[in-house]
């Protein structure tokens, strides 16, 4: 079965840094990878998805996440932090039933 | 306005209640989810349904209901609330399977 793993609960970056958030998923690749964003009492927005068409994937926000095979992940980057940007992210995996599997999900904080 | 809507958005009942969290979408999307949200899990799949009149498990059904007799709602039921299922609720909906999920804004149970 399909498993997704985010590194890091909180992640704390400086305005203007170099945000990165960490995703790896379970060995077997899935047929679609997505991250999406909470922001405080919202609901869940889509950032980006990953289709097999291009590892790299460019999303909303300035956002945008590289598939790398070898290495199983689907990392979330952006190159510099705003303050709009805190918020929390998920990277999540669909399977071969078209069933979402969720990470726990990884909060980002944003200094001034 | 087109979109995904989910009522009540706040829910404060006791154990032993039945409660129903509605669900209503405009785009006639054929898939709709229910999931629920707590901390440190992510989302967990509750049930979804690929049609009208269609419906299946996901990750953690037990104690509750769903129905989809109109392509537009996918009502969720809790038949006898227990404190457990106290989370924030969230119904989302797909144009096809493989298809992003688009979400509502979510309803805070409370279970007391």
């Amino acid at each position: 079965a399909q498993s997704v793993t985010q590194l890091g609960s909180h992640v704390s970056v400086s305005e203007g840094a170099l945000v990165l958030l960490r995703c790896n998923y379970s060995s077997s690749v899935p047929p679609y990878l997505f991250w999406y964003v909470q922001y405080p009492n919202q609901g869940l927005q889509l950032l980006l998805k990953y289709t097999s068409a291009a590892t790299l994937v460019k999303g909303i926000n300035g956002f945008e996440a590289e598939f790398k095979k070898s290495e199983t992940s689907f990392h979330l980057t952006k190159p510099s932090a705003h303050m709009s940007d805190a918020a929390e992210y998920f990277c999540v995996v669909m399977d071969s039933n078209y069933q979402l599997i969720w990470g726990a999900g990884t909060k980002l904080i944003i200094k001034p | 306005d087109a979109g995904i809507t989910q009522s009540p958005r706040y829910k404060i009942t006791e154990t032993g209640r039945q409660v129903t969290l509605m669900c209503h979408q405009t785009w006639s999307h054929s898939y709709m989810f229910w999931y629920r949200q707590d901390l440190g899990h992510g989302l967990r799949l509750i049930y979804y349904s690929a049609a009208a009149d269609i419906t299946d498990k996901g990750e953690v059904p037990d104690g509750y209901v769903v129905s989809r007799s109109k392509t537009e709602n996918f009502p969720l039921t809790l038949e006898s609330a227990t404190r457990s299922q106290t989370s924030v609720y969230f119904c989302a909906s797909s144009e096809e399977g493989g298809q992003p999920q688009h979400f509502g804004d979510g309803t805070r149970l409370s279970i007391l």
